[in-house]
This record gives structure tokens, C-alpha cells and sequence, in this order.
């Protein structure tokens, strides 16, 4: 079973500055690598997949980036709504898909 | 547009079953695959199976098989999952979620989640 290892736990960050997080994979899964955000109480919604495309309707300040093992997810300017967690998951080797556990953005 | 909708909350005591449904609609059903993933109280997310809404075909988490059966129903464009032997730890919020795409079957599209709460 792949391990998806996300760092940091807890990112403190003042709105409209940039978000970088990271993600690691415990043996290279090419590009097959999706970001989802989740709010209290919400379903996850998918952002990223192919380690770099946005889903339909993610606004262009989330970007992803990475190959291999080595991942990051990107907000360039962080907005009030974007303060919720993130989850990396690898769909490189199935079964299972495995997740992260996870970064929470929150207000610095 | 696609639309996942989830059966309600259930309480469960130990060692029971638990059949949960998600009703799909807005798109051909049988031409995308239903993931299950769950999520315990203030924990991560966790994949449970991937079933093909155009053969049955499924595959599932190694730590669940012999107690979960994932079906659908294309007649009601609904998948389910079944849940048996219940213990505490099963206590979680339950999603169904889409393919993102043909080639892709990753969670694309969600539920609204189920709450399952396993408690004597």
C-alpha cells in the first residue's frame, strides 16, 4: 500500500498571502495525484487531478505541481473560503486509492 | 448536472448491517464507476471501494473485504453499500462520489455524506 505523507499538519497563513503545501508519496506514482478541499460539514470537493489540472470551476489561484514522489499544492492569494483542509491522494497503484491526512489552512 | 443523493443517518448497534444508498442522477449511470470513501469523527478520509455501474466489477480496500458488498441498481440509477459486522470504529460519515471522468476514476463528484453511528 502506498503511504501519502502531507506536511504541514497546521498551516497559519494571513489572507491574500500564498499557501504551499506538500505531499509525498512512499514510491513514485507518476502523476496520478489529486488535491481535494473539504470545509466542516461538507463533502470534499475535487480541485486538482494529474497532479496539475484544476477541476471545473477551481478558480486559477490553486495550483498543483510534482511527479514521482515529490508534490505540492499552491494558493496564490489566499480568500476567506479558502481556509478548510486539504487531502493529496495517490491513484497510481489500486487497491486502495490512499489519502493524506491531511493540511488545515486556517487564519493566521 | 451530476447529482449524488445519499440516504439518511442511521444508528447501528454492534454487529449489525448497514445498507446505505446514493441515488444517482443528471447523467448515463452506467457509463461511470461510484467510489465509497469514509471519514471518522474528526479524522482523514478513507477509501473503501470502486464499483463499474456498467458490469458490477469492484475493488476493495483489503481491510474491509468479507464485510462490505458494494451493488447498484441500474434500473434506479442507485448504487449502495453494505456494511456488516459493525463496530465502533465503523462509526464515520459515508460518501459516495462519481468517476471525474471516463478515463479517470477518481472522486469527481460527491454525496452529501451518511452519518453511521455504531453504538450499543
Amino acid at each position: 500500500e502506498i503511504v501519502m505523507t502531507q506536511s504541514p499538519a497546521t498551516l497559519s497563513v494571513s489572507p491574500g498571502k500564498r499557501a504551499t503545501l506538500s505531499c509525498r508519496a512512499s514510491q513514485s506514482i507518476s502523476s496520478n495525484l489529486a488535491w481535494y478541499q473539504q470545509k466542516p460539514g461538507q463533502a470534499p470537493r475535487l480541485l486538482i487531478y494529474g497532479a496539475s489540472t484544476r477541476a471545473t470551476g477551481i478558480p486559477a489561484r490553486f495550483s498543483g505541481s510534482g511527479s514521482g514522489t515529490e508534490f505540492t499544492l499552491t494558493i496564490s492569494s489566499l480568500q476567506s473560503e479558502d481556509f478548510a483542509v486539504y487531502y493529496c491522494q495517490q491513484y497510481n497503484n489500486w487497491p486502495p486509492w490512499t489519502f493524506g491526512q491531511g493540511t488545515k489552512v486556517e487564519i493566521k | 448536472q451530476v447529482q449524488l443523493v445519499q440516504s439518511g443517518a442511521e444508528v447501528k448497534k454492534p454487529g449489525a448491517s448497514v445498507k446505505v444508498s446514493c441515488k444517482a442522477s443528471g447523467y448515463t449511470f452506467t457509463s461511470y464507476g461510484i467510489s465509497w470513501v469514509r471519514q471518522a469523527p474528526g479524522q482523514g478520509l478513507e477509501w473503501m471501494g470502486w464499483i463499474s455501474a456498467y458490469n458490477g466489477n469492484t475493488n476493495y480496500a483489503q481491510k474491509l473485504q468479507g464485510r462490505v458488498t458494494m451493488t447498484t441498481d441500474t434500473s434506479t440509477t442507485t448504487a449502495y453499500m453494505e456494511l456488516r459486522s459493525l463496530r465502533s470504529d465503523d462509526t464515520a460519515v459515508y460518501y459516495c462520489a462519481r468517476d471525474l471522468s471516463l478515463v479517470t476514476a477518481i472522486p469527481g463528484y460527491w454525496g452529501q455524506g451518511t452519518l453511521v453511528t455504531v453504538s450499543s
